[in-house]
């Protein structure tokens, strides 16, 4: 069975402070997709990134940037200079592969407030 | 324009009386599927379709249920809602059946059962 957590319920920061996301997963297949999205106050879902199992690669977009351990099995999401924009909630998940059908598993988000 | 769209986006109804929230996408995509997003447990998925007549459940399919008679359309039933569906609803399609796309989501429906 899979599973995410984000053991971050709500995090609060200042404007320009750095600020990162953990996300911890559980799986037992050995080719998995990990994805991120953001929920702003308006309530659509936002793609942000998608990293596969064999690609350890930390990822860099703009202010955003993705650390993916295997080892730890996490998949860290860092905000640096943070702005109000980044206000909202943020979703780690994982998708179990490439079997048809393959389910999208949430984790429980983090509420990410930016203070000015 | 490329997206997902659900109706209504509000709706407050009363436990018992049948309801319908549809959803379809412009995109030609094979795979469909709904979640439900409640405070603390994420989104969780109710059911999902591989293709049209092809529909399979999720992680919490009781008191719903689906239809894929068209591959654009796929809508969310509940036949006699309660409470404790209270909740805000998705819709979402990916271009393939692999789990390597990235889901698109629908605007999401609020729902009020009293």
């Amino acid at each position: 069975a899979q599973k995410v957590t984000q053991a971050q319920t709500e995090i609060s920061v200042v404007e320009k402070e750095d600020v990162t996301l953990d996300c911890v997963y559980e799986t037992r297949d050995t080719t998995y997709y990990l994805f991120w999205y953001k929920q702003p106050p308006s309530g659509e879902l936002v793609f942000l990134i998608r990293r596969n199992s064999f690609d350890e690669q930390n990822e860099i977009s703009g202010r955003y940037s993705w650390n993916f351990q295997k080892s730890t099995s996490s998949f860290n999401f860092t905000i640096t200079a943070s702005q109000v924009v980044d206000s909202a909630v943020y979703f780690c998940a994982l998708s179990d592969g490439e079997t048809s059908g393959s389910r999208l598993t949430f984790g429980e988000g983090t509420q990410l407030t930016v203070n000015p | 324009e490329a997206q997902v769209t659900q109706n209504p986006r509000y709706l407050i109804t009363v436990t018992g009386k049948k309801l319908t929230v549809t959803c379809s996408q412009n995109m030609n995509h094979e795979y469909m599927s709904w979640y439900r997003q409640d405070p603390g447990l994420g989104l969780r998925q109710i059911y999902y379709s591989m293709n049209v007549e092809v529909t399979d459940k999720g992680d919490v399919p009781e008191g719903y249920k689906v239809s894929r008679k068209e591959k654009r359309n796929f809508p969310l039933i509940l036949e006699s809602p309660s409470p404790n569906q209270t909740s805000l609803y998705f819709c979402a399609s990916r271009p393939e059946l692999a789990g390597w796309y990235e889901q698109y989501f629908g605007p999401g429906t609020r729902l009020t059962v009293t």
